[in-house]
């Protein structure tokens, strides 16, 4: 199996910072990488799609990049309800998540 | 707007089975496969296979031999057995879409159910 690797594993940041996540994988995946928040005790909400793409209804302030094996997903100006635990998860083949992102709104 | 429903919290004993339900509404349900993952108390997601509603499916290795996973088209649901359980086997367990129209590679998840507890105790 493919193995993804998330950083840090926790983050503490204020309202209005910008914060950068990032997951890498084992292998090549080219963009079959997605990015979901969870809330505790609720189900993944999908974020981002194909690296790069904005799942609808998603505020414009989530952005995805990369490609093969280095990624990224970028909140510009947090908000208090961007709290949670943010997962990636690529589909290239037997679908892996990573181990998770703890965001901390201070 | 498209929507996954599951059954309710499940408390078994070790070595038991347990079935958990997954009715989808609001699209064609023939025309997406379903996903199945858990998530253990405090851990993270783990995929446990998917079932395309047309027939097939594919389990993630660690559960091979202890997972079944099948669909009713009638009712549009589907649903997930995991056998022989042991504590290791308390989670929540989630169906999930996959987005793109029988796609697997490359696919994403755009829908998710509740969740459904199972707790596996003596």
């Amino acid at each position: 199996d493919i193995q993804m690797t998330q950083s840090p594993s926790s983050l503490s940041a204020s309202m209005g910072d910008r914060v950068t996540l990032t997951c890498r994988a084992s292998l090549n995946i080219r963009t079959s990488l997605n990015w979901y928040q969870q809330k505790p005790g609720k189900p993944p909400k999908l974020l981002i799609f194909a690296a790069s793409s904005l799942q609808s209804g998603v505020p414009s302030r989530f952005s995805g990049s990369g490609s093969g094996t280095d990624f990224s997903l970028t909140i510009g100006g947090l908000q208090p309800d961007d709290f949670g635990t943010y997962y990636c998860q690529q589909t290239y083949s037997t679908p892996t998540f990573g181990q998770g992102t703890r965001l901390e709104i201070k | 707007q498209f929507h996954l429903v599951q059954s309710g919290a499940e408390v078994k004993k070790p070595g038991a089975s347990v079935k958990v339900s997954c009715k989808a509404s609001g699209y064609t349900f023939t025309d997406h496969y379903i996903h199945w993952v858990r998530q253990a108390p405090g851990q993270g997601l783990e995929w446990m296979g998917w079932i395309n509603p047309n027939g097939g499916f594919d389990y993630a290795q660690k559960f091979q031999g202890r997972v079944s996973m099948t669909r009713d088209t009638s009712i549009t649901t589907a649903y997930m057995e995991l056998s022989r359980l042991t504590s290791d086997d308390t989670a929540l367990y989630f169906c999930a879409r996959g987005a793109e129209r029988l796609l697997l590679v490359g696919n994403w998840f755009d829908a998710w159910g509740q969740g459904t507890l199972v707790t596996v105790t003596s």
